[in-house]
């Protein structure tokens, strides 16, 4: 979990309220990553970004938005949550796009419940 | 599109006891192969992964995994078991984009070693 943090750690909202998780990094990547992680599907890319104010869809995608003003910080946004949005969300990072010798790095994770 | 298939949900093995926890995959071109470790709580950590060259990876923690091309596999093993190795393991793979590799993870498997 080195030099990534996500807040709020857990959440608890109600459906129809908008929710935005924030996940900051001090390693100065340039790649971020937000998956979100349910049981039996393992973990799937949701949005991701490869650069300010470079982003892009990832699998599930569909009732999520991203926004990324600087290198460090990349937020994610419900905005309308629905109770299939709840998950434990991870963000990522990495310096290269994913590839032969590319890791990525991972926060600690957000567990969000909409009830 | 690249995949890979985690067949296990669960693996038990007593500790001392040689551990494998397996993983196959489906892919065009060369695969870039990844294992990934996730503790309770935390988010996921890089254990190793195949690029090219000798079919037997090592990794951290003591972790190995043998990339097979004939059948496939990518099989994460480990000559003896610790309990401290409980956790959830993901199997990744690289896919192939231009300008939108991605890492697509497996649902994983869960690894429960008994003293």
């Amino acid at each position: 979990d080195a030099g990534i943090t996500q807040s709020p750690r857990h959440k608890v909202t109600e459906t129809g309220t908008p929710v935005t998780l924030r996940c900051h990094q001090t390693e100065n990547h340039r790649y971020m990553y937000w998956y979100r992680q349910d049981p039996g599907h393992g973990l799937r890319l949701i949005h991701y970004s490869y650069g300010v104010k470079d982003t892009d869809k990832g699998e599930v995608s569909d009732g999520y938005s991203v926004s990324r003003s600087k290198t460090e910080d990349f937020l994610l946004t419900l905005e309308s949550a629905t109770s299939s949005q709840t998950s434990v969300y991870f963000c990522a990072i990495s310096e290269r796009l994913a590839g032969a010798d590319n890791e990525q790095f991972f926060g600690p994770g957000t567990r969000l419940t909409v009830l | 599109a690249q995949s890979v298939a985690q067949p296990e949900d669960q693996v038990n093995v007593a500790e001392g006891n040689p551990l494998t926890v397996k993983c196959t995959y489906s892919v065009s071109g060369n695969p870039y192969l990844f294992w990934y470790v996730q503790y309770p709580n935390r988010g996921l950590q890089f254990l190793l992964k195949y690029i090219t060259g000798d079919n037997l990876v090592k990794g951290s923690y003591g972790f190995e995994a043998e990339f097979n091309k004939s059948q496939t596999s990518f099989h994460l093993k480990k000559p003896s078991a610790l309990v401290s190795d409980s956790a959830l393991y993901f199997c990744a793979v690289v896919n192939y984009g231009g300008a939108t590799n991605k890492l697509i993870f497996g649902t994983g498997t869960l690894l429960a070693v008994q003293p």
